[in-house]
């Protein structure tokens, strides 16, 4: 069975320093996807990156960055000189890819992260 | 395009009263899919459809119906609500196919079951 774990609840940074949150996924499947979206507080779900199994080239967008390692199972998310607009619940999401995908995903809880001026 | 559309965007039902969640896309999209939205629970997955025709239960199926008549379509119903269900619901699409990209999600429905 695939698991999403979030071990971080809620962050709170102040703006400008740099933060990590955490994602460690559970899978048996050689082919899997992973995910982040972003929730801010008006409620919608925000397309951040998809990564195949794969590829495990990190990947940077802006301030974003995303360090995927097969080896831990880990799939984390970096942001570097954090701004009060950053402030939002952050989702790490897994796809088993066997079955298209057609299943849906699995997410973690979310991580919480506030962004204090 | 309009994406992911659903409505109601909120919602207060009665124990026992039924009611559905309607959820549209228009990017002939084959694979949709509802989700429920709890406090601490991040998202879980309710049903899925690969097409029009064809459903499948997800993670937490039980107390919800769902049904695929065609490709834009994918409503949820509820059909005895209970305070258990009360929720934000999201609906997804995502282009057919192997590759696995995004999933479009819906705006949400915020349900409320007294």
């Amino acid at each position: 069975a695939q698991k999403v774990t979030q071990a971080q609840t809620e962050i709170s940074v102040v703006e400008k320093e740099d933060v990590t949150l955490d994602c460690v996924y559970e899978t048996r499947d050689t082919t899997y996807y992973l995910f982040w979206y972003k929730q801010p507080p008006s409620g919608e779900l925000v397309f951040l990156i998809r990564r195949n199994s794969f590829d495990e080239q990190n990947e940077i967008s802006g301030r974003y960055s995303w360090n995927f390692q097969k080896s831990t199972s880990s799939f984390n998310f970096t942001i570097t000189a954090s701004q009060v607009v950053d402030s939002a619940v952050y989702f790490c999401a897994l796809s088993e890819g066997s079955g298209g995908g057609a299943d849906g995903l699995t997410f973690g809880k979310g991580t919480h992260l506030i962004i204090q001026p | 395009n309009a994406g992911v559309t659903q409505t109601p965007k909120f919602q207060v039902l009665k124990t026992g009263q039924s009611m559905t969640l309607q959820c549209a896309q228009d990017m002939n999209h084959e694979y949709m899919s509802w989700y429920r939205q709890d406090p601490g629970m991040g998202l879980r997955l309710i049903h899925y459809s690969v097409g029009a025709g064809i459903t499948d239960q997800g993670e937490v199926p039980n107390g919800y119906n769902v049904s695929r008549s065609t490709t834009e379509d994918f409503p949820l119903r509820l059909l005895s609500a209970a305070p258990s269900q009360t929720s934000v619901y999201f609906c997804a699409s995502r282009p057919p196919g192997q590759r696995i990209y995004e999933q479009y999600f819906g705006p949400g429905t915020r349900l409320t079951v007294t």
